[in-house]
């Protein structure tokens, strides 16, 4: 049980353009979802918490207009890389339910 | 919380021994902690987990270890086998209740097997 499914596994994106990551939970209903990122060689740090029909709560230093997530559905929470840069390139793993985490998604801003 | 640094810390065993996996956790107030196994370019993968009530859990292959005196917890692992190479990371969760609290990381350990 708790499964979450995360998709793109893997995207490039030019500078300057967005970038939409999905998460769904498959078997469960999940109210909230986190959103953790994770750079080359380090831990994963939470960047903030969607909650299903109202806003998320981002960690302090994330950038709520940069980051924007969306979790309109008990099964689906998104999160949007808006006007990437280099610096975004990273690891970005959602987790629902439980402690059951997502694939990951490895985005390259070029 | 754990500082974040740019080298893992690595820790080599040959196959077949035993693997022993340190953490030291940064709150007191932490009632849940839960070890994870991270292959390169995957999500981290639940392994074990083990409530602040106990001080020692069993699974197969692993054992954790909690010492909460020293805030220090450890994930042993029997019989090292190649497929156990991974980064290996202590989580803590802070809030009590359910499965919705925020987990801490700890800084990870990266395990080589050698045939």
């Amino acid at each position: 049980g708790a499964v979450v499914s995360q998709h793109p596994s893997r995207v490039i994106c030019k500078s300057g353009t967005s970038v939409k990551i999905e998460c769904r939970s498959l078997d469960f209903q999940a109210t909230t979802m986190f959103w953790y990122r994770q750079f080359p060689k380090q831990s994963l740090m939470l960047m903030a918490t969607s909650n299903e029909g109202s806003k998320a709560t981002y960690e302090q230093g994330v950038e709520k207009d940069k980051f924007l997530i969306n979790h309109a559905s008990l099964t689906l929470s998104t999160l949007t890389v808006t006007s990437a840069h280099p610096e975004d390139s990273s690891f970005y793993i959602c987790r629902g339910h439980g402690y059951t985490f997502g694939s990951g998604t490895r985005l390259t801003v070029v | 919380g754990e500082s974040v640094g740019l080298h893992l810390p690595t820790l080599s065993v040959q196959e077949g021994d035993n693997s022993i996996i340190n953490c030291a956790y940064s709150n007191s107030a932490s009632d849940y902690f839960i070890w994870y196994k991270q292959e390169s370019g995957k999500g981290p993968q639940f392994i074990i987990d083990i409530r602040s009530n106990m001080d020692k859990r069993q699974g197969q292959r692993v054992t954790v270890l909690l010492n909460k005196t020293v805030k220090h917890l450890s994930l042993q692992i029997a019989a090292t086998q190649p497929g156990d190479s991974a980064v290996y990371f202590c989580a803590e969760k802070v809030n009590s209740g359910g499965s919705q609290g925020n987990l801490i990381f700890g800084k990870g350990t990266k395990l080589s097997v050698k045939p």
